[in-house]
């Protein structure tokens, strides 16, 4: 699995959209954009999924650049209870591939 | 429709002490993960399984052993416990190729003392 770079942390004051970017920049053809988060001490939490094309649920939106190097998650109108540790993660869909992940980025939502 | 259940939430063990920790799922998937996870750190795979009867190690598989007798259940066991075991331990489960990724349990909370 190709590894990612997040930034450590980051603020948003709520209601604000929040943008965490994420670099991949040796994901592989078959190898899609996962992202999850992890609110407090909980389990993580599946957000959004993409390979090339930009992905809209009720979560969030996931932006991937057209070279897939890199991509950015959006919450479009951040809240206090989006505080979290926010996991980008690249994997193949297909497989037994494992679910590895980094440190992740901290996202502190402030009233 | 509970998800991914563990058990138990919390546990403090002496060192040397064994246990069995319990993963239980009802969404009949067939991929299951152990993870633990360290302070400040992220995530990491400790065992996982891709169907009854099989196991495979993941990156940190030294002083855990793992069974999957049952679909539903994953059973991550630690033998004799060190105080380097102190985690919080998280099982997940997915099934192949599933659109919504792994669903993750609440986590069990374990101190070696």
């Amino acid at each position: 699995d190709a590894k990612t770079t997040q930034p450590t942390s980051m603020d948003c004051a709520e209601g604000r959209a929040a943008n965490l970017p994420c670099n991949h920049s040796t994901i592989s053809g078959n190898e899609y954009v996962y992202w999850y988060r992890q609110i407090h001490s909980q389990g993580p939490q599946y957000i959004i999924h993409g390979l090339k094309n930009n992905e809209t649920n009720e979560m969030a939106s996931l932006i991937i650049t057209e070279d897939r190097k890199s991509s950015t998650l959006i919450l479009p109108h951040a809240t206090l209870r989006d505080t979290a540790v926010y996991y980008c993660i690249v994997r193949a869909k297909e497989g037994t591939d494992k679910l590895i992940f980094g440190t992740g980025t901290r996202l502190q939502v402030f009233p | 429709n509970a998800g991914v259940t563990q058990t138990p939430k919390f546990r403090v063990l002496k060192t040397g002490q064994s246990m069995t920790l319990l993963c239980a799922q009802d969404m009949n998937h067939e991929y299951m993960y152990w993870y633990r996870q360290d302070p400040g750190m992220g995530l990491r795979l400790i065992h996982y399984s891709v169907g009854e009867g099989t196991t495979a190690k993941g990156e940190v598989p030294d002083g855990y052993n793992v069974s999957r007798l049952k679909k539903q259940n994953f059973l991550l066991g630690l033998e004799s416990a060190a105080p380097s075991q102190t985690s919080v331990y998280f099982c997940a489960s997915r099934t192949p190729g599933g659109s919504y990724g792994y669903t993750f349990g609440s986590g069990t909370r374990l101190t070696v003392v």
